[in-house]
């Protein structure tokens, strides 16, 4: 069965830091972009950030732009987000999703992973 | 940014009803790349309806979707008990890609 499974959430202080893993199965890892999408409990949806196939290319939305950095290791099938300077406001639980096909919808969503950033 | 906006916020409604959901964006959505996901509490969101009136895999057809341009509408032809849930639309033709703030279909 295809899946993705986040890991590595947990509480961390404000100014702390936080990688998040996303380990994928049962599909072709390194044919498909990846995302992160995040959503506070009780509340909406927001996109963070999108690399794509090979991970050459990356985006972010602009309140993460310079504090968190996406990557993959295509051979190991997983994902990851370095969350640095983390804030309150980063609360949330986060979400890694992989994209239909190279800019289109998320198709696949793992089960999500919360962090807290508290003191 | 293009900025969605879900109407109704909640939408009471029994089994067997239609159900009609609106998402306006602030600005035309290219290509059609827009999205319907449905979620359920403490679920992830599922893929419902992509390109604007595709449908995901496994999505049943009362689920359906239409619209182009800056309005959009997911249509559910007679709701089942396990379609209650939140639904949320997407564009994902412009960077950044955004959501908008969700539909609650309650009972």
């Amino acid at each position: 069965e295809a899946q993705v499974v986040e890991s590595g959430g947990g509480l961390v202080q404000p100014g702390g830091s936080l990688r998040l893993s996303c380990a994928a199965s049962g599909f072709t890892f390194s044919g498909y972009w990846m995302h992160w999408v995040r959503q506070v409990p009780g509340k909406g949806l927001v996109w963070v950030s999108r690399i794509n196939s090979d991970g050459s290319s990356t985006s972010y939305a602009d309140f993460v732009k310079g504090r968190f950095t996406i990557s993959r290791d295509n051979a190991k099938n997983t994902l990851y987000l370095q969350m640095n300077s983390l804030r309150a406001e980063d609360t949330a639980v986060y979400y890694c999703a992989r994209d239909r096909w190279r800019a289109s919808a998320f198709d696949m969503w793992g089960q999500g992973t919360l962090v807290t950033v508290s003191s | 940014e293009i900025v969605l906006t879900q109407s109704p916020g909640t939408l009471s409604l029994s089994p067997g009803e239609r159900a009609t959901l609106s998402c306006r964006a602030s600005q035309s959505v290219s290509r059609s790349s827009f999205a319907w996901y449905q979620q359920k509490p403490g679920q992830a969101p599922r893929l419902l309806i992509y390109d604007a009136s595709s449908r995901a895999t496994g999505i049943p057809d009362r689920f359906s979707g239409s619209g182009s341009g800056t309005d959009f509408t997911l249509t559910i032809s007679r709701l089942e008990p396990e379609d209650f849930a939140v639904y949320y639309c997407q564009q994902y033709g412009n960077s950044p890609l955004t959501f908008g703030g969700g539909t609650k279909v309650e009972i």
